[in-house]
């Protein structure tokens, strides 16, 4: 069965470095998106991105994040300059369409220390 | 903006019925999904309404009334498997629904 997969399954970094979230969607989902869910917290909106571009960006995602495409497979989120609070698990997933079901990664659980 | 309201907690018997409702206020609405997370583990999809009514896939069941800005999901014959997070989300955004919000998530409890 396809899946969505997530590099690493943890990470650890220091404050104020960069960190490249990996992600290899479903291969023939055209939707992909990024979510982040603190510990013990609900699962939070990011951003949504669809034909190489951000559809829709949650007030987290400022100007700290980006997301990428780089090539047919890879969905990546930067975070440019850590901070204690970005630590949380950060989710990606994708879909076919927006009004169907969306596959979520296993995720990666970012820890800024 | 976009909010959704549902129980914290519930807890119920293996072999019941459960009903976890969610209200949501939101612009621009284009349907409402229901997700289960494990302990540890990802969302996983369980149904998405877009149009009113019920739709039924096995033991779980999600209602949607636009008109009330409300649904709920409804699980029988209720597993101690069933023991997890359930979250309602909401699809909406200005841009085509591309923005999904999920409510704060309601912890079931089943027990034997």
């Amino acid at each position: 069965e396809p899946e969505v997969t997530q590099t690493p399954s943890h990470q650890v970094t220091q404050m104020g470095q960069e960190v490249i979230l990996r992600c290899v969607p479903i291969s023939n989902h055209l939707y992909f998106y990024w979510y982040r869910q603190i510990l013990g917290q609900k699962v939070e909106f990011l951003v949504s991105f669809y034909n190489n571009e951000i559809s829709e960006k949650s007030e987290i995602f400022d100007d700290q994040f980006s997301v990428e495409r780089p090539d047919g497979s890879n969905f990546t989120l930067k975070i440019r300059s850590t901070k204690l609070e970005d630590s949380a698990m950060y989710f990606c997933a994708s879909s076919e369409g927006t009004g169907v079901e969306a596959f979520f990664g296993q995720g990666t659980r970012l820890t800024v220390v | 903006g976009q909010s959704l309201e549902q129980p914290s907690e519930v807890t119920a018997v293996e072999g019941a019925i459960v009903q976890i409702n969610c209200t949501y206020q939101t612009s621009g609405f284009y349907g409402l999904s229901w997700y289960q997370q494990h302990d540890g583990g990802a969302p996983t999809f369980l149904s998405y309404n877009a149009l009113d009514g019920l739709e039924e896939t096995g033991r779980f069941s999600s209602f949607l009334s636009r008109s009330d800005s409300y649904g709920y999901l409804l699980l029988q014959e209720l597993q101690m498997k069933d023991s997890a997070s359930y979250f309602c989300a909401v699809r909406g955004g200005n841009t085509g629904g591309f923005k999904t919000i999920f409510g704060a998530g309601t912890r079931l409890f089943v027990k034997a």
